[in-house]
């Protein structure tokens, strides 16, 4: 499977700010890119997914930009809260989403209140 | 409605002995896939499985590791002989027959002393 390459490893932000975090893929194949966010001792949790036809997809405070051409996509939390420190993974996959997933390293996001 | 249900949630083994995992799926599911988290890691994919089926199991070392998913009953992955190296957390995910949006358990931790 090819890499998907995840940026930060780790980020510090501001209660009320915007924490941005970056993905790039290699395999054009790809289809379906997800985020999960992942607790300590917890399994990964859906947070929000978007499909190649369109360039963005918005859920709340979530929010997935996707650039085709560049093969990157990226998550912003709006607003970002206490609450939101945890570990989130990238990920990508072919068949529509049923394939496999190429998980991201990981980025800790710590948001200080 | 019962999530992705894992057990045990933590195994130690000592080194040349069997592990097993059970996964049983969301009701409704049957699909499930098998993944690997090393400390500090992504996941990273080892099968995918339908109901008495192996589909995709590239990621599967090639010796010690097999995986089931019986027509009655959990989803199983058995690690032979276990090593240190084998030391991780592993996630069973689930999905309904449509492909996307997994559902991830909250893992088994095996721990080889």
């Amino acid at each position: 499977q090819q890499q998907v390459k995840q940026s930060p490893q780790s980020l510090i932000v501001q209660k009320g700010g915007i924490s941005i975090i970056n993905c790039a893929y290699e395999n054009t194949a790809f289809d379906y890119f997800p985020w999960y966010q992942q607790f300590p001792g917890k399994g990964p949790a859906l947070l929000i997914a978007i499909r190649p036809d369109v360039s963005e997809k918005k859920e709340g405070r979530f929010t997935i930009s996707f650039n085709k051409s560049a093969k990157q996509f990226s998550l912003h939390i709006m607003d970002s809260q206490p609450g939101d420190s945890a570990t989130y993974f990238c990920a990508a996959s072919s068949g529509g989403g049923a394939d496999g997933l190429t998980f991201g390293k990981g980025t800790h996001l710590i948001i200080q209140p | 409605n019962a999530g992705v249900m894992q057990n045990p949630r933590h195994l130690v083994r000592r080194r040349g002995q069997e592990a097993r995992l059970r996964c049983s799926p969301m009701k409704g599911h049957s699909h499930v896939y098998w993944y690997r988290q090393l400390p500090e890691e992504g996941l990273k994919f080892m099968v995918y499985l339908q109901k008495e089926n192996i589909i995709d199991e590239s990621g599967m070392p090639k010796e010690r590791f097999s995986a089931e998913f019986p027509k009655e009953g959990p989803s199983i992955l058995r690690i032979q002989q276990v090593v240190r190296g084998d030391s991780a957390a592993y996630f069973c995910a689930s999905s309904p027959k449509e492909a996307g949006g997994y559902t991830f358990g909250s893992g088994t931790r095996l721990t080889v002393v």
